[in-house]
């Protein structure tokens, strides 16, 4: 069975500081991984996704995150925060498309940005 | 991307009530789910929606409670029956189109049982 773990369910920095949100995952095929951003009371926008090849995803607004199977992690980055990106962050793991393509999520992460 | 729009965007029910949720995409998608979100949590997969057939349910979430319909490719419909305040939540309509290995949601519609 697949799982995910977000450590931290709040996550605060300063405006300009760099955002590190921690993603674990669990899965006994190899996963497709995703980050969603929910802003309040919006749906769920995908950030980025990885799936096969480089293990370096860059997605929107300057977030980025790196698949590493050894640490079995998908952690999520920006090297300066913005006050627009206070929000919760969801990270993802999916079974291949092929293979049914329901997400897990974790728990979620809220991030606040002082000014 | 894929557009996709709920109704009703928020609502307020009685419980004992039911209150159906309608999803309108505006391509044809291979899969459509339904997720829940409750207060402060994360989202739980509550059925995949299927064309022309019964819904294939999670673990947890029965047909009774969770009535599904999707007549087709692009329109599908959750009905929360028989509601109580455990059932306040957000719920969310999500697509994946054929050929892509990404899931996009709907704005959720947001129900309080009172």
């Amino acid at each position: 069975a697949q799982s995910v773990t977000q450590l931290g369910s709040h996550v605060s920095v300063s405006e300009g500081a760099l955002v590190l949100l921690r993603c674990n995952y669990s899965s006994s095929v190899p996963p497709y991984l995703f980050w969603y951003v929910q802003y309040p009371n919006q749906g769920l926008q995908l950030l980025l996704k990885y799936t096969t090849g480089a293990t370096l995803v860059k997605g929107i607004n300057g977030f980025e995150a790196e698949f590493k199977k050894s640490e079995t992690s998908f952690h999520l980055t920006k090297p300066s925060a913005h006050m627009s990106d206070a929000a919760e962050y969801f990270c993802a793991v999916s079974d291949q498309p092929n293979q049914g393509g329901k997400l897990i999520f974790g728990q979620g992460t809220e991030l606040s940005v002082k000014p | 991307s894929a557009v996709i729009s709920q109704k009703p965007s928020r609502d307020i029910c009685q419980r004992g009530t039911s209150l159906t949720i309608q999803c309108q995409v505006d391509s044809q998608v291979t899969m459509m789910f339904w997720y829940r979100q409750q207060p402060g949590q994360s989202l739980t997969l509550i059925a995949t929606a299927n064309q022309g057939s019964e819904a294939t349910y999670e673990s947890g979430f029965v047909i009774d409670k969770f009535p599904i319909s999707r007549p087709n490719l692009t329109f599908s419909t959750l009905t929360v029956s028989n509601m109580s305040p455990e059932d306040s939540s957000i719920y969310l309509c999500s697509l994946r189109v054929q050929g892509s290995d990404t899931q996009y949601f709907g704005p959720g519609t947001r129900l309080t049982v009172l």
